[in-house]
């Protein structure tokens, strides 16, 4: 069956980074983008970033411009997403979401975050 | 940035009865960017509506999407108990985001 394992809860100090993990099973892992997707307690959802399996193009939400790198490794179908810089305010939960999207041409196709991780709790503290 | 308002904040309603969630955004919206989630505690959250009305695959009828440029509505016909969850919309224009979810919890 489809679906996207991601790695162990972290807890990181201050000023360092962390690198979260999603393994992709059961579906072409390059036909697909990724996203990832974060969760402070009690909050919203926050958009971050987004990778093109297939050819590795990624896109980054303002609010993290500098701080967060995502990157793919097609032989482990992997996506990585790693945050630097750390602060108290990062920590939530984070998530790594398929998304069945493309461009043709002109048009761009979006058609949701179908597939989710189980998330990963990411703790920052001194 | 678009920004999306999500109304009421909380809705309580008993099962079978129909709940209407309002997603408002801050500049128009193309219907095709439009997405519903719903979340339960502890859990990721799940798919339900893309492009504003299509359902996603595995989501039960009683769910339905409709709206346009800056107004969006998701209806749930006749409330099942495991459908008492948080409903976030989602939009991607130029950026993603998400409203801040309207909670819709038993009566």
């Amino acid at each position: 069956q489809v679906q996207l394992v991601q790695s162990g809860a972290e807890v990181k100090k201050p000023g360092a980074s962390v690198k979260v993990s999603c393994k992709a099973s059961g579906y072409t892992f390059t036909s697909y983008a990724m996203h990832w997707v974060r969760q402070a307690p009690g909050q919203s959802l926050e958009w971050m970033g987004w990778i093109n399996a297939g050819n590795g193009n990624t896109k980054y939400s303002q609010n993290f411009q500098g701080r967060v790198t995502i990157t793919r490794d097609t032989s482990a179908s992997t996506a990585y997403m790693e945050l630097s810089s750390l602060r108290s305010e990062d920590t939530a939960v984070y998530y790594c979401a398929r998304a069945d999207q493309y461009q043709l041409l002109t048009h761009f196709y979006y058609y949701g975050m179908d597939v989710w991780g189980q998330g990963t709790t990411v703790t920052v503290s001194s | 940035e678009i920004v999306l308002t999500q109304s009421p904040g909380t809705l309580s309603l008993s099962p079978g009865e129909r709940a209407t969630l309002s997603c408002r955004a801050s500049q128009s919206v193309s219907s095709s960017y439009l997405a519903w989630y719903q979340q339960k505690p502890g859990q990721a959250p799940r798919l339900l509506i893309y492009g504003a009305s299509s359902r996603a695959t595995g989501i039960p009828d009683r769910f339905s999407g409709s709206g346009s440029g800056t107004d969006f509505t998701l209806t749930i016909s006749r409330l099942e108990p495991e459908d008492f969850a948080v409903y976030y919309c989602q939009q991607y224009g130029s950026s993603l985001a998400f409203g801040q979810g309207t909670k819709v919890e038993i009566k």
